[in-house]
């Protein structure tokens, strides 16, 4: 397996705090990804990486920053988290660019109340 | 835009039989296609990719899928179903024109009766 690991793996919320999730890799891979997964909508991209401090909005990314200052860790925070925002929320990493396939984390359970 | 399309959000089938899962695309330039599987509490897994090297690729478990340009379609099959083959399946084109960003279907969730 991929060494990539999110935290936390679950939390919940209250409505208007601010949420950060981190995903760590091993792997030394260039390219890191931050989706939301929900039902009956796959997985849908929220923001991207492809090198330290260099990140792109995604397709959901509006409520949604990321940072990027080292290698191997990319963070996604929720600024002031609304009950839309409840998902599981997955990060993946690739090596490649067009070709390469993406590697998941375990995904965190985020629950805003 | 490219786009995938899962058609059946949920197949059924007995243990043993054919499994057939349906993925469609929309892309204007040569694809790449992902078929990734999803047990339950746990996070993707790469089954196979397609990557024009040969339109038939045969991935993981026993699955295999195959590219048809003509029908736009990238069909997961596995000739005998196992009880531990019940997850959720999805496929994931890439966007070549955008990072190689990944556009995932809806997603079809796998029964296997015995």
């Amino acid at each position: 397996d991929a060494g990539i690991t999110q935290s936390p793996r679950h939390k919940v919320t209250e409505t208007g705090t601010p949420v950060t999730l981190r995903c760590h890799q091993t792997e030394n891979h260039r390219y890191m990804y931050w989706y939301r997964q929900d039902p009956g909508h796959g997985l849908r991209l929220i923001h991207y990486s492809y090198g330290v401090k260099d990140t792109d909005k995604g397709e959901v990314s509006d409520g949604y920053s990321v940072s990027r200052s080292k290698t191997e860790d990319f963070l996604l925070t929720l600024e002031s988290a609304t009950s839309s925002q409840t998902s599981v929320y997955f990060c993946a990493i690739s090596a490649g660019f067009f070709m390469g396939e993406q590697y998941f984390g375990p995904g965190t359970r985020l629950t805003v109340t | 835009a490219q786009s995938v399309t899962q058609l059946g959000s949920h197949v059924s089938v007995s243990e043993g039989a054919l499994v057939l899962l349906r993925c469609n695309y929309s892309s204007s330039v040569p694809p790449y296609l992902f078929w990734y599987v999803q047990y339950p509490n746990q996070g993707l897994q790469l089954l196979l990719k397609y990557t024009s090297a040969a339109t038939l690729v045969k991935g993981i478990n026993d699955f295999e899928a195959e590219f048809k340009k003509s029908e736009t379609s990238f069909h997961l099959t596995k000739p005998s179903a196992h009880m531990s083959d019940a997850a959720e399946y999805f496929c994931a084109v890439s966007d070549n024109n955008q990072g190689g960003k990944l556009i995932f279907g809806q997603g079809t969730e796998l029964s296997v009766k015995p």
